[in-house]
């Protein structure tokens, strides 16, 4: 089953913070992140192992809540570069299956 | 390392045509994914492979999809015939170990008219 993303889309302003969050209705046994910009294939940002393990990418940062079955992608100071649509995607327990979720748009804008 | 190669990057074909998509991995991967991408239903996983055996095919769609992973390096997606609806980006991946990060490669843009 596929983790459910939101929001769907978001705009920001250069310099501005935004939060995508990713759920599982069943078991999250790792949490990964990529990145795809328009036309292009996506590329990893991050892989969470652990509950409540967080990790940074430039300033991209995620956490992972094992127990509400939740992760959050965190983007500071937000850059053009950052415009792109992103997908969290969940492992199966054997961590070798991944499956994505529908994706949020985020458009950085000057 | 050339990445994952895939082939064609675009594919303009009829309704009732065969269609074969082919994806090269990156050498020393022993897992691939076939991936579909549509606005509809965002990134679909088809299929997945460890070390040239088909694990999970419950993504694809109807008996007109097949894969096959000839070797550890190689693997087809093969669409008998096709249908309109079957038009979408094409992606395989592959990745090493498990737990790991997929290598995506470029994309096959598939138009069934």
């Amino acid at each position: 089953q596929q983790p459910v993303q939101s929001p769907q889309a978001v705009i920001l302003r250069e310099g501005e913070d935004a939060v995508i969050n990713c759920s599982s209705s069943k078991a999250l046994y790792s949490v990964h992140w990529y990145r795809q910009k328009h036309g292009e294939a996506p590329v990893f940002l991050m892989i969470l192992l652990k509950g409540g393990e967080q990790k940074g990418h430039e300033k991209i940062s995620a956490s992972f809540n094992e127990k509400k079955q939740q992760s959050s992608l965190y983007l500071t100071a937000s850059q053009l570069s950052y415009s792109g649509t992103y997908f969290c995607g969940k492992a199966n327990n054997a961590g070798n299956m991944l499956t994505f979720g529908g994706g949020t748009r985020l458009m950085v804008k000057p | 390392d050339a990445g994952v190669i895939q082939s064609p990057r675009h594919e303009v074909t009829e309704m009732g045509q065969e269609v074969t998509l082919r994806c090269k991995l990156i050498s020393g991967h022993n897992s691939l994914f076939w991936y579909r991408q549509t606005m509809m239903r965002g990134l679909e996983l088809l299929i997945y492979f460890n070390n040239n055996v088909p694990i999970d095919d419950s993504g694809m769609p109807e008996d007109r999809f097949s894969a096959k992973m000839p070797n550890a390096s190689f693997s087809t997606l093969k669409i008998q015939p096709s249908e309109p609806r079957d038009s979408a980006v094409y992606f395989c991946a592959s990745m090493t170990g498990s737990v790991g990060k997929l290598f995506f490669g470029s994309g096959t843009q598939l138009s069934v008219l």
